[in-house]
């Protein structure tokens, strides 16, 4: 059974940081082009990041492009976002979201994570 | 940047067609997905490449794309199927969500 599980998130000050990874089984992570996607509360879905089954491309939504970084450990089943300079607007649930297209232009998610919930307040 | 329009609301009546509408400049010329979500849950894949059903969504959920509009049309509705519905596509090396869509089944 596929299983995407978040972690990683909880309170946070406004200016800090923090690092958020999704733990993969089910399936071959390496195979497989990954997506972080996040939901403010009450608010409507926004893509943050992509990267591809290597890890050798990468892709950011401008909106949060400079403060976050994606990353991935295939041999540990996992993927990560780092994310630096967090405000008050940052906070919201943070879905880890697998893409089985190989090609980006036909990109969809089938499997989601739960997510985990960041909140950037003093 | 590529923006995906969604009505923010839609309103069926039991086992009556529901269409729920997302549009965006030549949306016919790119590849369309739709997400539900119901309150407190992740979202869940109903339709992929404009048309296609994942495994294990109800044939009751189909989808098309032309010109500048995609389409979600959910027949014979069902109390279930009210949630959150979202639609999805590719440009420029960014993924765009639609707003949303409230489904209210009444």
């Amino acid at each position: 059974e596929v299983q995407l599980v978040e972690s990683g998130g909880g309170l946070v000050q406004p200016g800090g940081s923090l690092r958020l990874s999704c733990a993969a089984s089910g399936f071959t992570l390496s195979t497989y082009n990954m997506n972080w996607v996040r939901q403010a509360p009450g608010k409507g879905l926004e893509w943050l990041s992509y990267i591809s089954g290597s890890g050798s491309t990468k892709y950011y939504a401008d909106s949060v492009k400079g403060r976050i970084t994606i990353s991935r450990d295939n041999a540990k089943n996992s993927l990560y976002l780092q994310m630096n300079s967090l405000r008050a607007d940052d906070t919201a649930v943070y879905y880890c979201a697998r893409d089985p297209d190989t090609a980006v232009l036909r990109m969809y998610f089938d499997y989601w994570g739960l997510g985990t919930l960041v909140t950037v307040s003093s | 940047s590529y923006e995906l329009t969604q009505p923010p609301s839609v309103s069926v009546s039991p086992g009556q067609t529901a269409s729920i509408t997302c549009s965006g400049d030549k949306l016919g010329n790119k590849y369309t997905c739709w997400y539900q979500q119901r309150p407190g849950q992740s979202p869940v894949l109903v339709i992929y490449h404009d048309i296609k059903r994942p495994s294990g969504i109800p044939e009751r959920f189909s989808g098309s794309n032309s010109g500048n509009t995609a389409t979600l049309t959910i027949s014979g509705t069902q109390a279930m199927d009210e949630a959150d519905y979202y639609c999805q596509a590719w440009d420029s090396s960014t993924v765009v969500f639609g707003g949303g869509t409230k489904l209210t089944v009444l």
